[in-house]
């Protein structure tokens, strides 16, 4: 595809359930992001990955969070025993190599809704 | 603390006008800065990047300029349309870190 996919676009859970929110980057980017972002607010950095290892992860929120990127390609992000304060929207984003000035290509990203 | 704050929160002008949005960064050592267009329930699209020695950069009806000196940039958009309805982010990097630091954005709604 051209561009960042993510799916589902939507997913409504109830507090305590499993989540998997996967995200495919552009072709050949190496560098993918994982952010979250609530209503009104600029994104928030989660996880970075650049191929199949997290560089840095220093912005997952607690160990109810987990990141994988097997093959260096499709990412998914899970949530284990979710809670309300989780539902925001969770972006993906990918860029050719990682550096400052590398523009970061983002996906629609998922509405993630805790009940 | 690197930080980026812009204003105004949100602005509602009618479609044809032109309107200014306003961002001041505390980023060191700063890299570059981007302006970031967010249409509702989409993710954020590159509109424009500066570096340091850049003051000025366009694209189409948007004109991104940058006071490296101040720490201020603002993002001008010329005669509105209906389709500029979306938030307007400003996103400032620190050299060789692919963190980006964000602002909150300015929300901005043209009206008929």
């Amino acid at each position: 595809g051209a561009g960042v996919s993510q799916t589902p676009s939507n997913k409504v859970t109830e507090k305590g359930k499993y989540v998997e929110l996967r995200c495919d980057p552009i072709s050949g980017h190496t560098a993918l992001y994982w952010y979250r972002q609530s209503l009104g607010q600029g994104p928030e950095f989660l996880i970075y990955f650049q191929g199949t290892g997290a560089a840095d992860d220093s912005g997952l929120p607690n160990d109810r969070f987990f990141a994988v990127r097997p093959e260096g390609s499709v990412s998914t992000l899970k949530i284990q025993r979710t809670e309300r304060g989780d539902s925001a929207v969770y972006l993906c984003a990918s860029s050719l190599r990682q550096g400052a000035r590398d523009t970061q290509y983002f996906g629609p990203g998922t509405r993630l809704t805790v009940l | 603390k690197n930080q980026v704050e812009q204003s105004p929160q949100s602005l509602i002008i009618l479609e044809g006008k032109n309107c200014t949005l306003q961002c001041n960064y505390t980023v060191s050592p700063f890299s570059n800065l981007r302006w970031y267009k967010q249409d509702t329930g989409r993710g954020p699209v590159s509109l424009t990047i500066m570096t340091f020695s850049e003051n000025t950069k366009s694209n189409g009806r948007y004109t991104a300029t940058l006071d490296a000196d101040t720490k201020q940039s603002s993002l001008h958009i010329t005669a509105s349309q209906l389709s500029d309805s979306a938030s307007y982010i400003c996103v400032v990097s620190a050299n060789s870190n692919y963190q980006l630091i964000w602002g909150a954005g300015t929300k901005l709604i043209i009206k008929p």
